[in-house]
């Protein structure tokens, strides 16, 4: 059974501030790995999708990487700004038909201004 | 909008009564999931549908849950006999190969 952990679980920092938050999950066969932002009481806003054959994948200040054979994904945050805090989560997709995805718990961003 | 809807956005009920909620996925998109999501956690897989087709439900999926998606178009997630332990956030996802598109949510409220 796929199982995925975020640390940390919580994480503040001062407005411009590079960052880093940790995805690692215990299964590698997987069909991607995705990236979400969730602000408090909504829905999933995907970041950054990785495709298992892939390394890693930039949107602006955003950089993804994917480490399959020791099953572990991050997310690099650069210049960091206080509309950057919510919740990150992390999905692995499964190779299987289903393709359902196994969350983590998220790690919640606060940066301070 | 394009994107996925789910309907509604919150609902508050009482115990034992039933509830249903609505999603549409992007017009597309033959993949359909349910997920549901407490406080503090990350969101769980519940029933994934394939066009009309429901092709894998999850353990947390108990007897009084039921999905169904007629033509493979919207879909519905009913919960009976509604309990305390199902207040939480129902979110709904579609995809049609990659990437999954996740709608706002229902959150649910049993008092």
């Amino acid at each position: 059974k796929q199982e995925v952990t975020q640390i940390p679980a919580a994480l503040s920092v001062p407005e411009g501030e590079n960052l880093v938050l940790n995805c690692s999950f215990t299964d590698s066969a997987i069909y991607n790995l995705q990236w979400f932002r969730q602000d408090p009481g909504k829905g999933l806003t995907s970041l950054l999708l990785i495709q298992s054959s892939q390394r890693e994948q930039t949107s602006g200040r955003l950089n993804a990487s994917l480490d399959k054979s020791s099953g572990r994904s991050t997310l690099y945050i650069a210049a960091s700004q206080p509309g950057d805090s919510a919740t990150y989560l992390c999905a692995v997709r499964e190779m299987t038909n289903a393709g359902k995805s196994t969350f983590g718990d998220g790690t919640t961003l606060t940066v301070k201004p | 909008d394009t994107g996925v809807s789910q309907d509604p956005r919150h609902k508050i009920t009482k115990r034992g009564q039933n509830v249903t909620f609505r999603c549409d996925p992007i017009s597309e998109h033959n993949r359909l999931y349910w997920y549901r999501q407490t406080l503090g956690q990350g969101p769980e897989f519940l029933t994934y549908f394939q066009n009309e087709a429901q092709l894998e439900k999850s353990r947390l999926l108990s007897d009084r849950f039921s999905a169904e998606r007629p033509k493979g178009s919207f879909s519905t997630l009913e919960i009976q006999r509604t309990e305390q332990g199902d207040s939480a956030m129902y979110l709904c996802a579609s995809s049609l190969v990659r990437e999954q598109y996740f709608g706002p949510g229902t959150r649910l409220t049993v008092t």
